[in-house]
């Protein structure tokens, strides 16, 4: 069965911190790891990898993908209040399956 | 209107009800995805709709009943549901063809809760 996690699962910085959000994988036949921010309702796209040790950026935002250890990582550098919300992380696999982790609830407080 | 629609936005409904939820889609996208979001669970993938040919169907019980009249609609139809089944279900398309995820956009979600 394929499984991601995610650490932590919850979160409390102070603005202008810098957050490392962590996600793990076992999965068969893997096709791409996707980062997404859920604030109220719909999770907004962030970062799709596919390939190992290639950082992708957004602003203060950036992700790295290390298929080796099957893990990934995103770093959000000066945090700020708005950055607040549930950090998910998925998983393609063959058969256009997406699995998602339980997600990390990171608070930003001022 | 931009975007990934979804209506109703919240739905109560009995057990021995009938209801549809309704997803459309404005990005010109090939792909549409249903999700079910419990709280304190992963999201689950329900169904995925390539060129509105079903692709995928991850063991969902038969109760939830998904139509793709067009690459643009999707719909759940919901009956003889569950009070587990109570959720937040969410909408999302995609550009790609060939089923593959890719980049997502996701709709608002319907509040569903079943008494």
């Amino acid at each position: 069965e394929d499984k991601v996690v995610q650490s932590p699962l919850s979160l409390v910085v102070h603005e202008g911190d810098t957050v490392t959000l962590n996600c793990s994988y076992e999965v068969t036949n893997f096709r791409s790891l996707l980062w997404y921010k859920q604030e109220k309702k719909a999770p907004t796209f962030l970062f799709m990898l596919t390939s190992s040790g290639i950082e992708k950026k957004s602003g203060r935002l950036s992700s790295i993908l290390d298929k080796k250890e099957l893990f990934s990582i995103l770093n959000i550098t000066a945090t700020q209040t708005g950055d607040s919300a549930v950090y998910l992380c998925a998983v393609e696999t063959s058969g256009s399956r997406l699995t998602f982790g339980e997600g990390t609830q990171l608070t930003v407080n001022p | 209107e931009t975007g990934v629609t979804q209506t109703p936005r919240h739905l109560v409904m009995g057990m021995t009800n009938k209801k549809s939820l309704k997803c459309e889609q404005h990005l010109g996208h090939n792909a549409m995805y249903w999700y079910k979001q419990s709280a304190k669970k992963p999201l689950e993938l329900m169904f995925v709709y390539s060129l509105e040919e079903r692709v995928e169907n991850n063991s969902v019980p038969s109760r939830f009943s998904p139509e793709c009249p067009n690459s643009s609609h999707l719909f759940l139809h919901l009956h003889t549901l569950q009070p587990e089944d109570s959720a937040l279900y969410l909408c999302a398309s995609s550009p790609g063809t060939s089923g593959r995820v890719n980049e997502q956009y996701f709709g608002p979600g319907t509040r569903l809760t079943v008494t």
